[in-house]
Order: C-alpha cells, then structure tokens, then sequence
C-alpha cells in the first residue's frame, strides 16, 4: 500500500510570493495533520483536518492556512512568504475513528522542502 | 501548553552497544507517547509507541518505558546497528478520539552507530 505522498518534492520560492503544497493520506486514513520542521528542530504543528473540517491548529499566523477535500487529500497555502518560512512541510495522516479513546497513530510523508530567496 | 524535552542531543555509540534516549513532559493530560527516527532528506518513521494506560513496551530490539509519576518517557535500543544511526524525535499528545491530537515534538537526538 502507497503511504502518504506529497508534492513538490522541493520548491524554490521568493519573499512575498505564495505557495501550495499538497498532501495525500494512506488510502481509509481521513486525517491530515501539517507540521512544520526547521533545520536541527522537531516538527511543529500547524493544522489538523478531519472530514473536511479544521479540528486544530497550532501557533501559526493567518498567512498560513489550509483545506481537506471529499477525498481526504489536503492542501496548504501560505501567503507573503518570508525567509523564515524556510523549512520542511510534513503532513501526516490518521485514520481519526470518531470512538476512540485513544490519539491516532500519525504515519508522515516524505515532506515538501521549501526555500524562500 | 505541553513542552516536551528531549536528551541528549547527539549520542554516540559502537556497533552492538545499547542506546538510551530520555524525554520528559509538562502535561500530566498527555496520554499517548510516540517515537519517530527520521534519516537525512526524509520524514518521520514511527518506530514505536505507547500509550498511557502500559509502563512499557518492546518491539524486537527497540523498546519505551513511561513513568507518568515523573512524566518522563524513554527509548532503548539494543545491540545497536550502523542503520540506526539517524535522528530521534520522542512526541507527546493528548487528544482523543474526537478532538485534537496534534503532536508536541522534543528537539532530537542525533544517534551515531559506529561500526
């Protein structure tokens, strides 16, 4: 089975410009969860989605933001780019069972490095 | 909210020895413990994890232990291999079912396997 798979692989963008990095989860996962990593840090979260609808998000400015589709795939945008938005893009999916008691296992995809010039 | 910290942060070790890595966390609410090695240029790969209802698990050669009293958690890894030289991340979440699990990640632990 795929696991989650994002795109670009790599991006090359200036200050002030704006960018879209997309997400897709493991087939019957309907949780996507984006992380920002920093050179020589831990992932930071961003946003969560499930079912279409924000269920988190974490310390990030509203240049950020992002959206889940009827196919669980995911997109993040984020606006008037800066140098320190310089990082890897995770996402991250779920399977999310509404029941349980328990947080989900979140499996990461490879991860969009993004540069800002 | 919850800090997660992670040590050391770089760790050096010979082929066959065993590795400790040790996090400690802020939340007593936090309930689910997971680790993730991630090697240069790709992302996070869970190796093991635990929840807070057990004090340990093992799965072949890795294996965690919590200690909720302390809040801190740990991984082990024995009879280490030159392929387990990558970066560690230990996490932290509290979310159930129907609200958020967002991971707080600890800083890394840079694991070095010399041959």
């Amino acid at each position: 089975d795929a696991g989650v798979t994002q795109s670009p692989t790599h991006l090359i963008k200036t200050r002030g410009q704006q960018v879209t990095l997309r997400c897709s989860p493991i087939s019957g996962h309907k949780s996507v969860s984006w992380y920002q990593q920093v050179l020589g840090q831990g992932p930071q979260f961003i946003f969560q989605y499930y079912e279409k609808e924000e269920r988190g998000r974490g310390n990030f400015p509203d240049r950020f933001s992002a959206r889940q589709f009827p196919n669980y795939s995911s997109e993040l945008n984020v606006n008037a780019l800066l140098l320190g938005d310089s990082a890897l893009y995770l996402c991250a999916s779920s399977f999310r069972d509404r029941g349980a008691r328990w947080t989900d296992t979140q499996y990461f995809g490879p991860g969009t490095r993004l540069t800002v010039l | 909210g919850e800090n997660v910290e992670q040590h050391p942060s770089t760790l050096s070790v010979q082929e066959g020895d065993s590795a400790v890595i040790k996090c400690t966390y802020s939340d007593s609410a936090s309930n689910y413990f997971p680790w993730y090695k991630q090697e240069l240029g790709k992302g996070p790969q869970l190796i093991i994890d635990i929840r807070s209802n057990v004090g340990e698990k093992k799965d072949q050669r890795i294996a965690v232990t919590l200690n909720k009293t302390a809040k801190h958690f740990s991984l082990h890894i024995t009879e280490t291999q030159p392929e387990d030289s990558a970066v560690y991340f230990c996490a932290a979440s509290k979310g159930y079912g129907g609200s958020q699990g967002n991971l707080i990640f600890g800083k890394g632990t840079k694991l070095s396997v010399k041959p």
